[in-house]
């Protein structure tokens, strides 16, 4: 099993620029979670979805912060515009509803200029 | 509401030393408790998770840990550390919430290991 993989593992951006981050869960996996991890407020829940549909949104910080599911095996977080403030280090994470642990993918290191 | 709390932000050991990490929870039900290692520039692995049953749990790199539930504790512990062992510990509870298992984290504790 690959493991849950995110892309890009890095990114570079200027502030005001859309920038898309993408997950792909472990298959079989129906629960998908996003995370922003930085060193002011640790690891912070974004949105998670459940077979596909979002769950909980309340972790999302401004409406520049959008989330989607279009279908099992692929997630999109894109934040649009960014600011210097959301660098950060973004994981996605997956898990089957039942099993208890999360699998975290590497994350994606976004730095805003 | 469920929450955890890891006391110790950063905790330095010598190689060889013992360890133990702190860990205590809040949550109104039987807890679902987990050990999640982060070292630099990676994501989190999980070391080891509680469910029910046996209290003492073994985990991977010779990690285990105890779950008390008279003191919501849920402590991690090795008898010899390695310097590989140095990385971010997080702790967390799990609550399934609308079908989804969510995890609440505790802030990590920072181990460092001299030789």
């Amino acid at each position: 099993d690959a493991g849950v993989i995110q892309s890009p593992r890095h990114e570079v951006t200027e502030m005001g620029q859309e920038v898309t981050l993408r997950c792909k869960p472990i298959s079989g996996h129906n629960s998908l979670f996003w995370y922003r991890q930085t060193m002011m407020r640790g690891l912070e829940l974004l949105i998670y979805f459940n077979n596909n549909v979002p769950i909980d949104d309340s972790g999302m910080p401004e409406d520049r912060f959008s989330a989607k599911m279009p279908n099992a095996s692929f997630s999109t977080l894109k934040i649009q515009p960014s600011e210097p403030r959301d660098s950060a280090v973004y994981f996605c994470a997956s898990t089957l509803s039942g099993s208890g642990e999360q699998y975290f993918g590497p994350g994606t290191r976004l730095t805003v200029t | 509401a469920q929450s955890v709390t890891q006391p110790d932000i950063h905790i330095t050991v010598s190689e060889g030393a013992s360890l133990e990490l702190r860990c205590n929870y809040s949550y109104g039900a039987t807890p679902y408790l987990f050990w999640y290692v982060q070292s630099p520039g990676q994501g989190l692995q999980l070391l080891l998770k509680y469910f029910s049953g046996d209290t003492l749990v073994q985990g991977i790199k010779g990690f285990e840990a105890e779950f008390k539930r008279s003191q919501s504790s849920f402590n991690l512990r090795k008898p010899s550390v390695h310097w590989s062992d140095a990385a971010e510990y997080f702790c967390a509870v799990g609550a399934t919430i609308a079908g989804a298992n969510n995890l609440f984290f505790g802030t990590g504790t920072r181990l460092t290991v001299i030789p």
